[in-house]
């Protein structure tokens, strides 16, 4: 089946640590999103990728890296700079289409929490 | 700026009740519209959408919404509501030929449907 797989499902991250979030997807979408989830807070965008070897920042880049090496990987670093990573993390990917009416595809998810 | 309002954070019906989750946008031109659905730890599901036409839409597990444009919303709603539908509920909107860009969320409703 086709779909988004995001690894790994818990992290817990140390003072001062950079960690690193998987998604993998299957589709053969072109565009892929990090979303950070804080209760009441919604969703917001941390960074975005429309094609390989291109992305852009998105409300709240600060403190993460990303990559798009490939079409299928858009992996997310919660660097030693993000003071505050305890939040679900999630990730999202779509065709690439002129209209814009496909939906999101999401991921399952991680949990990030520091220790 | 596109933007997606929710104005109710938490939303309680009866089960066996209609229900009504609101939404109401600010996006340029004509918008696509979007219902997800998150269930705990989970990713986001994608319930229905409206693109264009008949402004009634349908979605899974019988949910609908209405597109009305003179009042810029599009509320979601369910004839008959289940404990199985108490969930967190976003809308999200994406303007005409914005391509991929990403969705504008709201903040989220949190549906609690009590037996």
């Amino acid at each position: 089946d086709g779909g988004i797989t995001q690894s790994p499902k818990y992290l817990f991250r140390k003072e001062g640590q950079n960690v690193t979030l998987s998604c993998e997807q299957n589709l053969n979408h072109d565009a892929m999103y990090w979303y950070r989830q804080d209760p009441g807070q919604g969703l917001r965008l941390i960074y975005y990728s429309q094609i390989v070897n291109d992305f852009q920042k998105g409300d709240i880049a600060e403190g993460y890296s990303v990559s798009r090496e490939k079409k299928e990987s858009f992996p997310l670093t919660v660097t030693s700079a993000q003071k505050n990573p305890t939040a679900f993390y999630l990730c999202a990917s779509t065709p690439l289409t002129g209209p814009g009416h496909y939906g999101d595809t999401f991921g399952s998810g991680t949990r990030v929490t520091v220790v | 700026a596109q933007s997606v309002a929710q104005p109710e954070d938490q939303v309680n019906v009866a089960e066996g009740n209609p229900l009504t989750v609101k939404c109401t946008y600010s996006v340029s031109g004509n918008p696509y519209l979007f219902w997800y659905v998150q269930y705990p730890n989970r990713g986001l599901q994608f319930l229905l959408k409206y693109i264009t036409g008949d402004n009634l839409v349908k979605g899974s597990y019988g949910f609908e919404a209405e597109f009305n444009k003179s009042q810029t919303s599009f509320h979601l709603k369910k004839p008959s509501a289940l404990v199985s539908d108490s969930a967190l509920y976003f809308c999200a909107g994406r303007a005409l030929n914005s391509g991929n860009t990403p969705l504008v969320f709201g903040k989220g409703t949190r549906l609690s449907v009590i037996a």
